[in-house]
């Protein structure tokens, strides 16, 4: 069966601290990977998906990158944190869709980052 | 930006009731999802409905989508107190990607 490995679950750091919060995903070839970040329990931003090994797209100018050196790993990242990075950041894995079609996600357990 | 937007904000009700929650979304979709999320964890998917149907049913949870209106509903029949948590809609487009709503908080009490 697929699963979704996220760590850490909770994360404190410093502002200009470095990050890196790493997904892995089990049991599945080729997914979709998705970073989406939650604010305050409420609706999530899609940050960066990526359709394939070394294929990353950005949905909003930030200060954090994501990189996906395996086919099952998404990692996201930033040099410096910033106040504004706190939040609950979510990964979550797609079956590689076929345009037009859809499947339901399936997310991490989250990590709750607090930049202090 | 956020595809969706939902209403109520927040829904209390008794075990055994009905719960309605609506969703509203703004562009052209492929499917539109419907996740729970108990507090502090991952959302779980619970039914997806593609933007050629216009109902659905799992279990408890029945769906509806009207693509002329832009909107969906998702109804949990014979609440239960394990039914609280927040209840999201999101907008599938290309490449699986998925645009969420702000979310209802669904209380049930016991």
């Amino acid at each position: 069966s697929q699963t979704i490995h996220q760590w850490p679950a909770t994360l404190v750091q410093p502002v200009g601290s470095p990050l890196s919060l790493e997904c892995t995903v089990e049991g599945t070839s080729n997914p979709n990977l998705y970073w989406y970040r939650q604010a305050a329990g409420r609706g999530l931003q899609l940050l960066f998906y990526s359709v394939g090994i070394g294929q990353i797209s950005s949905e909003v100018p930030q200060n954090l990158s994501a990189s996906r050196p395996q086919d099952r790993q998404f990692i996201l990242s930033s040099k410096k944190l910033l106040l504004s990075d706190s939040g609950f950041y979510l990964c979550a894995w797609s079956v590689r869709l076929v345009l037009g079609s859809g499947e339901g996600y399936t997310f991490g357990s989250g990590t709750r980052l607090t930049v202090v | 930006s956020q595809q969706g937007e939902e209403d109520p904000q927040a829904l209390s009700i008794q075990e055994g009731e009905n719960a309605t929650m609506n969703c509203s979304y703004k562009t052209s979709i492929n499917n539109l999802q419907w996740y729970r999320q108990n507090s502090g964890r991952g959302l779980v998917h619970l039914i997806l409905i593609r933007s050629n149907e216009r109902e659905k049913h799992s279990g408890r949870l029945r769906v509806t989508l009207d693509t002329s209106k832009k909107s969906s509903s998702l109804l949990i029949t014979a609440s239960r107190a394990a039914d609280t948590a927040s209840y999201f809609c999101a907008g599938g487009t290309s490449y699986g990607k998925l645009t969420f709503g702000q979310g209802t908080i669904l209380t049930v009490h016991p």
